[in-house]
């Protein structure tokens, strides 16, 4: 089973911070998710990333992929608090069978 | 594009009914759809893949007697509960694939079992 671990697990900081959420393996994966997750609400893709060494920027978000392919960060500037949600890295393996999900890391931003 | 919709939002059912949830893919036509729970606090948690005109995967741990899941067609896949018990109580997503690497998610079903 190819496991998905994410850090930190919860996150509380003031509006106007940067903060850096991390999604590791020791798998290598053929392609790499982010999703947002509100409360009672079913997650919303952030991003999709399948090149080693990517990066890719939507607004104040900016994402990584490994170049080893087996990890990701994602970069918030400024948080507000609208970006306050489960943040879940979701992966799939190279065989294109396996969609796992990590546990999530859970950002609160305070205003 | 790609809006994944689910009924019903909320359910709440006795002990011993049964429940059917259903997910929709409004936009597009989904050949393969996935089926998740998650508890309070949670992750997600995939329980099966669904696709059209086939029987669904199950993962390991899923009784597919208890959880019968459905693939008519391109835009609808359901989830039924069979004999449900409070320990069913979840949050059901569905999601369905546009291709390889992205899914789009339904907003998800709360299940509460009385």
């Amino acid at each position: 089973t190819q496991l998905l671990e994410q850090s930190p697990q919860f996150l509380s900081i003031q509006e106007g911070e940067n903060l850096t959420v991390y999604c590791n393996s020791s798998s290598v994966f053929s392609s790499l998710q982010w999703y947002r997750q509100e409360p009672g609400e079913g997650p919303v893709l952030l991003v999709t990333v399948v090149t080693g060494g990517e990066v890719k920027k939507l607004k104040r978000l900016t994402f990584q992929f490994g170049d080893a392919r087996k990890d990701s960060s994602l970069h918030i500037t400024a948080a507000q608090p609208g970006d306050t949600g489960l943040y879940l890295c979701a992966a799939l393996d190279n065989y294109g069978q396996n969609f796992v999900f990590g546990p999530g890391t859970r950002l609160s931003v305070l205003p | 594009g790609a809006v994944v919709s689910q009924h019903p939002s909320r359910v709440i059912c006795k002990s011993g009914t049964s429940v059917k949830i259903e997910c929709r893919s409004l936009d597009f036509q989904a050949t393969t759809m996935f089926w998740y729970r998650q508890f309070p606090k949670q992750s997600l948690m995939l329980m099966a893949t669904s696709n059209e005109g086939s029987k669904a995967t199950y993962e390991q741990g899923v009784e597919k007697d208890k959880f019968l899941i459905n693939h008519a067609s391109l835009t609808l896949s359901t989830l039924t509960v069979t004999s449900a018990h409070p320990e069913d109580s979840s949050f059901y997503i569905c999601s369905a694939g546009t291709g390889p690497y992205e899914q789009y998610f339904g907003p998800g079903t709360r299940l509460t079992v009385t």
